[in-house]
């Protein structure tokens, strides 16, 4: 059965730091793993998607990195904003490949 | 486009009530999800539609029942729910049906249950 954890649960950093946030899966035979966001209240917006076949994807300032062999994800953020500030969740298809199951989330707060 | 889009927005319902939320995508996507996510947790899978099938319920109470009209549409319907029904439904949408389709959510519905 797959599990995604997140590590940390929260995290504060002033303006303008680069910060790295863990995810971790228990079956390395995943499909992809997908990372989102959310702010309070509000839905989920995706913001990287990567493919098994993949090591990295890129988007602006946000770098996710897949690693299957260890069970792990990473997603950087270079010089964070206060308009960065939400909770990201990490996601990996179950074992069918028929549903993403997510972790716990990183909640981030970005203070100007 | 890649909006689904969830009404309503907000839903105040007593337990002997029958509500339905509604959730529409025109992406062409041919899989469906309902999320359900309590407060400060993650979401949880409910039910995955494929090609306008059910093809996973993850053991939800029969006072939740799913629709699927059409490839665009998906209904969540609601009768005699319990006050820890109350929770933000989330409703997502992807191109396939298995990995490795991006999946893309709606705002979702806030339903509080008195």
């Amino acid at each position: 059965k797959q599990e995604v954890t997140q590590i940390p649960a929260a995290l504060s950093v002033p303006e303008g730091e680069n910060l790295v946030l863990n995810c971790s899966f228990t079956d390395s035979a995943i499909y992809n793993l997908q990372w989102f966001r959310q702010d309070p209240g509000k839905g989920l917006t995706s913001l990287l998607l990567i493919q098994s076949s993949q090591r990295e994807q890129t988007s602006g300032r946000l770098n996710a990195s897949l690693d299957k062999s260890s069970g792990r994800s990473t997603l950087y953020i270079a010089a964070s904003q206060p308009g960065d500030s939400a909770t990201y969740l990490c996601a990996a298809y179950n074992q069918a490949g028929t549903a993403l199951i997510f972790g716990k989330g990183t909640t981030l707060s970005v203070s100007s | 486009d890649t909006e689904v889009t969830q009404t309503p927005k907000h839903l105040v319902m007593g337990m002997t009530n029958k509500k339905s939320l509604k959730c529409e995508q025109h992406m062409g996507h041919r899989a469906m999800y309902w999320y359900k996510q309590k407060a400060k947790k993650p979401p949880e899978l409910m039910f995955v539609y494929s090609y306008e099938k059910l093809s996973i319920n993850e053991s939800v109470p029969s006072r939740f029942s799913p629709e699927c009209p059409n490839s665009s549409l998906l209904n969540l319907h609601l009768h005699a729910l319990q006050p820890e029904d109350s929770a933000l439904y989330l409703c997502a949408s992807s191109q396939v049906p298995t990995g490795p389709g991006e999946l893309f959510f709606g705002e979702g519905s806030r339903l509080t249950v008195l």
